[in-house]
């Protein structure tokens, strides 16, 4: 069984520029969490998806969006990049169990996207 | 708010050597999950345990084990007879129960852990 495909791994971008990362969760599995990792604010939830919709978001600015796709796939996006924004952003998939809504999956994260800005 | 401690930066072993990682954990939710995970260098995260709040039955998985003791909440990881392969960083993670806003979860700082020949 394939893991969570997370694509580029690595990119540089400069000052104001944009970026969108690409995330393939395991097949079956219809929640899409993405997280940032920095060295300084440690792994920080960034938003969930769950069937094409929003379902939590954390305390970024909105410069940091997303979607998901009807077959899971889910993309982040950063527009006006900061230097700030450098950092490893991990993707995880789960599913979602069905008492009650309740989440009871694991996470299971791809190898992450390494974002530089220059 | 939830939160979650782990008071050790960094642990250094000798080879074979036993080596517990503390977590403690704080959460207003009366059901909740606890995770670890390790991150070696490639960066993926990999999932080890993961502890539902009703169940306190500690878990033994090869070399590696788990203490839940939810009076001083606390999850710690012990690993026996330590080997190389088990340097990396590893992480304890909370997440509520329920979809929505319980849906994230909440990292611990992360405990480095080299285990030296």
């Amino acid at each position: 069984k394939a893991g969570v495909t997370q694509t580029p791994r690595y990119l540089i971008k400069t000052r104001g520029q944009q970026v969108t990362l690409s995330c393939s969760p395991i097949s079956g599995h219809r929640s899409v969490s993405w997280y940032q990792q920095t060295p300084g604010q440690g792994l920080q939830f960034l938003f969930e998806y769950f069937s094409e919709t929003q379902r939590n978001k954390g305390n970024f600015p909105g410069r940091f969006s997303g979607r998901q796709f009807s077959n899971s796939r889910s993309e982040m996006n950063v527009s006006t990049l900061e230097l700030g924004d450098s950092a490893l952003y991990l993707c995880a998939s789960s599913f979602t169990g069905t008492v009650a809504g309740s989440n009871t999956g694991e996470l299971f994260f791809g190898e992450g996207s390494r974002l530089t800005v220059l | 708010a939830q939160k979650v401690t782990q008071a050790q930066t960094e642990i250094s072993v000798v080879e074979k050597e036993d080596v517990t990682l503390d977590c403690v954990y704080e959460t207003r939710d009366t059901t909740y999950y606890l995770f670890w995970y390790k991150q070696p260098p490639s960066g993926e995260l990999v999932f080890l345990i993961r502890r539902n709040s009703f169940d306190e039955q500690n878990e033994i998985s090869g070399r590696y084990s788990w203490n839940f003791q939810k009076s001083t909440s606390s999850f710690n990881f012990t690993i026996t007879a330590s080997q190389v392969v088990d340097s990396a960083v590893y992480f304890c993670a909370l997440r509520g129960y329920g979809g929505g806003t319980a849906s994230k979860l909440t990292f611990g700082t992360g405990t480095r852990l080299q285990v030296m020949l």
